[in-house]
């Protein structure tokens, strides 16, 4: 069946960076983008880019933009988000989501936690 | 501050119907019809429930539906179901290339 799985949740110090990997199965893993959003705890969804494995090419919220960095391997059909220089401000449950040429998201990944902490 | 913005809240009783509303700007929401709304419960991953403002995925209940006036978008939840407690965001394409989602609803059921 078409999903997407995430990888582990991880416990960073301030200043370090993250690196969290969404693996796709079931379907042509070019053949879609992929967004990247991410939940701070209690408060609501904010997109923090778009990312085509296709080409390997990515469009990054501004107030990303600089600190993210959206790769893939498409020998395992695997798209990665890194975040660096992490800040409290950056402990939230990140989702990748399979996503029609239109943006709508209609596969998800379980999410993966990342808490920033001294 | 969210780009698109949403009640906090809404509520209905079972069998009512509700709308939720969505606005954005000339640059967003007013431009394209690439409008979408995910449904989420607490705990899990949101879900899509209508995309290019008016298409249901398969399996979605067609007692969602959407439409879009100018810069504001709505959903529209027909014969409410205690299930549908959730909060709901919108989610638009704009013009600098970016997916912007609304601030969230909470829907109560009462």
């Amino acid at each position: 069946q078409v999903q997407l799985v995430q990888s582990g949740a991880e416990v960073k110090k301030p200043g370090a960076s993250v690196k969290v990997s969404c693996k796709a199965s079931g379907y042509s893993f070019t053949a879609y983008y992929v967004h990247w959003v991410r939940q701070a705890p209690g408060q609501g969804l904010e997109w923090m880019g778009r990312f085509n494995p296709s080409s390997g090419g990515a469009n990054y919220a501004e107030k990303f933009q600089g600190r993210v960095t959206m790769t893939r391997d498409t020998s395992i059909s695997t798209a990665y988000m890194e975040v660096s220089n992490l800040t409290s401000d950056d402990t939230a449950m990140y989702y990748c989501a399979r996503t029609y040429s239109s943006g709508g998201g209609d596969v998800w990944g379980q999410g993966t936690k990342v808490t920033v902490s001294s | 501050q969210s780009a698109l913005t949403q009640p906090a809240s809404v509520s209905g009783s079972p069998g009512q119907s509700i709308t939720i509303s969505c606005t954005g700007t000339s640059s967003d929401v007013g431009a394209y019809n690439y409008v979408s709304w995910y449904q989420q419960h607490p705990g899990k991953a949101p879900k899509l429930i209508i995309y290019d403002v008016t298409m249901r995925p398969s399996g979605v209940s067609n007692r969602f539906s959407g439409s879009k006036s100018g810069n504001t978008a709505s959903l529209i939840i027909s014969g409410l179901q205690a299930e549908d407690e959730a909060t709901y965001y919108c989610n638009s394409y704009a013009s600098t290339s970016t997916w912007p989602f609304g601030g969230g609803t909470k829907l109560t059921v009462l």
